[in-house]
């Protein structure tokens, strides 16, 4: 299948500053990219998804300048939270899918382990 | 809107044995994919199994199978011969036509020895 890369792989970071995710896709062109939040023991939550050149749509409820998103390349989008706070401290997932089908299996990174002292 | 309910928070299971984990959805698309993920405690994501809205068998793969009762909106996956490695969370997935793949709440099955 499909592979798809994220780094850092966890980072710890001070209050107030920001961190940077990156999400590649190394086999394939995704031209939609999308970001997850996982707080532990729950679900995937959907907090945007990317379009290779286009702005990011956000879910409700996700702060779009908290939580910039760019996507440049049809291999690469980055997720930076800005002015981190403790209670970002999460499981970022994103995943890359080749199409926007219903039957367009999507293919996940390792995640990123947000920790914000 | 898409739904996915898994209402099995935990499960327990004999190491050999097989168990099944509940799943149901609801939307109004006539075509969407049912997907089923595995993910251990390390967090990564894997992919099991996908099922299509219009496929006439149940999707079948190694150990894994899904029991696709479209029209009673279920897609439960069933594990066959239960390993140690088996024990992870697992998620029942839909996407439709709004192509964002929604994910039920997960079950944590826990194999034993």
């Amino acid at each position: 299948g499909a592979v798809v890369s994220q780094h850092p792989s966890w980072v710890i970071c001070k209050s107030g500053t920001s961190v940077k995710i990156e999400c590649r896709s190394l086999d394939f062109q995704a031209t939609t990219m999308f970001w997850y939040r996982q707080f532990p023991k729950q679900s995937l939550m959907l907090m945007a998804t990317s379009n290779e050149g286009s702005k990011a749509t956000y879910e409700q409820g996700v702060e779009k300048d908290k939580f910039l998103i760019n996507h440049a390349s049809l291999t690469l989008s980055t997720l930076t939270v800005t002015s981190a706070h403790p209670e970002d401290s999460s499981f970022y997932i994103c995943s890359a899918a080749t199409g926007t089908s219903p039957y367009n299996e999507q293919f996940f990174g390792p995640g990123t382990r947000l920790t914000v002292l | 809107a898409q739904k996915i309910t898994q209402t099995q928070p935990g499960m327990f299971v004999q190491e050999k044995e097989a168990v099944t984990l509940d799943c149901t959805y609801d939307t109004s698309d006539p075509s969407y994919g049912l997907f089923w993920y595995k993910q251990p405690s390390s967090g990564e994501m894997i992919f099991l199994i996908y099922q299509g809205s219009y496929d006439q068998q149940n999707a079948t793969e190694g150990r894994y199978s899904l029991n696709f009762q479209k029209a009673r909106k279920s897609a439960n996956l069933v594990i066959s011969a239960s390993q140690l490695g088996d024990s992870a969370m697992y998620f029942c997935a839909m996407r439709a036509n709004d192509y964002k793949l929604s994910f039920g709440a997960g079950t944590t099955v826990t194999v034993r020895a």
